[in-house]
């Protein structure tokens, strides 16, 4: 069980926006920590695509935000392509267990 | 261009050590606010933090495996060696090693080496 949330699976058709929450608490989350975001592709090591909240790496198409309010954040994909289709995490600190991985989104393209 | 690689055994036996190394390139364990952590992801699970260590060597340890690590450094071979006693099958796992960026308990991972995954059985 992780001590971020995340919603197991969601779906979008192509062009369509897609949102994957992270819900935490007033340890992490909720403390005022960042939150960052890695995708995933499939037999791939996690490429980090958010970080500090909202800041984008460079090369990483301004399709891909993230937002923090309260205890969660979110990640919004605008224009879904198929190349999107993997996994997302997010990760943040936690006062009492450090680092702190969410138990992870699969996206799928329709 | 940053990189990372880990290295180590693919098979252990129930009970044994794992040995892991992260050899990297492009940025220096000796430059101020930089540092190396491990991450693992069982087969079709969630990745989990396990280790990192700083320039300055302060070494920080998941708490639920913190009895079981030992994450050093070797800054003039570029290398941090993470160390897992008594292993047992639910340690199968691909292990990452990436470099820590940003402020203390802000910071995040980027880039990550390819991952190697290391089965344990007997």
């Amino acid at each position: 069980q992780s001590v971020l949330t995340q919603p197991p699976s969601v779906s979008g058709a192509p062009g369509q926006r897609v949102t994957i929450s992270c819900t935490g608490s007033s340890s992490n989350i909720g403390a005022g920590y960042d939150v960052h975001w890695y995708q995933q592709l499939p037999g791939t090591a996690p490429k980090l695509l958010i970080y500090g909240n909202s800041n984008r790496p460079s090369g990483v198409p301004d399709r891909f935000s993230g937002s923090k309010s309260g205890t969660s954040a979110s990640l919004a994909i605008t224009g879904l392509q198929a190349e999107d289709e993997a996994d997302y995490y997010c990760q943040s600190y936690d006062s009492s267990l450090s680092r702190v991985f969410g138990g992870g989104t699969k996206l799928t393209v329709l | 261009q940053i990189t990372l690689k880990e290295s180590g055994p693919t098979l252990v036996k129930p009970t044994q050590t794992l040995t892991l190394t992260c050899t990297f390139s492009g940025f220096s364990l000796s430059t101020s606010g930089v540092g190396v952590g491990w991450i693992r992801q069982p087969p079709g699970k969630a990745l989990e933090w396990l280790a990192l260590i700083y320039w300055n060597d302060d070494k920080r340890y998941s708490p639920s495996l913190k009895s079981r690590l030992t994450i050093t450094k070797d800054t003039s071979k570029n290398q941090v060696v993470l160390t897992m006693t008594n292993m047992d099958p639910v340690d199968t796992a691909t292990y990452y090693c990436a470099r820590l960026v940003g402020p203390d308990h802000d910071n995040w991972f980027d880039p990550w080496g390819q991952g190697t995954l290391v089965t344990v059985s007997s």
